[in-house]
């Protein structure tokens, strides 16, 4: 079974610059997640889809990121303009979503480092 | 707003020694737990998954225990190897599939 893929895997601009960041979940997951992780701290939820649905962007900074899975498939994180601090890591994960919490693992891609000059 | 705390931070230590990494957590409304393994330039793979009504749960040489009601867990690893050295990362499971993750530990294991 193939993984959750994401390219480019490393990408560096300069501020005020855009940048976008692709994602392919495992075939048959309902459920995608972007996650932003800077240096030394965990994994940070920016926005969740099922199907192609939102169903939690609370944390994503809307004046300047934007995300869209249009045909419930494959998903596009977008930043327009990039800061300094938006260098990171981010991570794409789908699952199933079966309905049960206890069996809904998350399956995380190997990530896009995003560094910004 | 929930907070997961991991301590230490690092840790090093000799190999076959047998250690225990922290998490703490300030809300108990939990689905589950998870442990996570992050190695540099990889994704993360899940290590235990500790459902709300469990204790604990064990893979292999590890084992992950869950204390609900003071908001705790702990990974331990028995008989440490160098390939263990990694960033362990344990996040809460709250409503709607969403994960809330601590800072992480960096082990390393020394030969």
């Amino acid at each position: 079974e193939a993984g959750v893929a994401q390219s480019p895997r490393y990408k560096i601009i300069e501020k005020r610059q855009s940048v976008a960041f692709w994602c392919n979940p495992i075939s048959g997951h309902a459920t995608l997640y972007w996650y932003q992780q800077i240096l030394g701290q965990g994994p940070k939820l920016l926005i969740q889809f099922q199907n192609n649905g939102v169903v939690d962007d609370s944390q994503l900074p809307k004046d300047r990121f934007s995300a869209e899975r249009l045909k419930g498939v494959d998903s596009t994180l977008k930043i327009q303009p990039a800061k300094l601090e938006d260098s990171a890591v981010y991570l794409c994960a789908s699952s199933q979503t079966s309905g049960r919490p206890s069996t809904d693992t998350q399956y995380f891609g190997p990530g896009t480092r995003l560094t910004v000059l | 707003k929930q907070e997961v705390t991991q301590i230490p931070a690092a840790l090093s230590v000799p190999e076959g020694e047998n250690l225990v990494l922290n998490c703490s957590f300030t809300d108990s409304a939990i689905y589950n737990l998870q442990w996570f393994r992050q190695d540099p330039g990889k994704g993360l793979t899940s290590l235990l998954l500790i459902q709300s009504s469990q204790r604990e749960q064990t893979s292999g040489r590890l084992n992950a225990s869950l204390d609900k009601s003071s908001g705790r867990s702990t990974l331990y690893i028995a008989a440490s190897q160098p390939g263990d050295s990694a960033t362990y990362l344990c996040a809460v499971i709250q409503g709607a599939q969403k994960l809330v993750f601590g800072q992480g530990t960096r082990l390393t294991i020394n030969p």
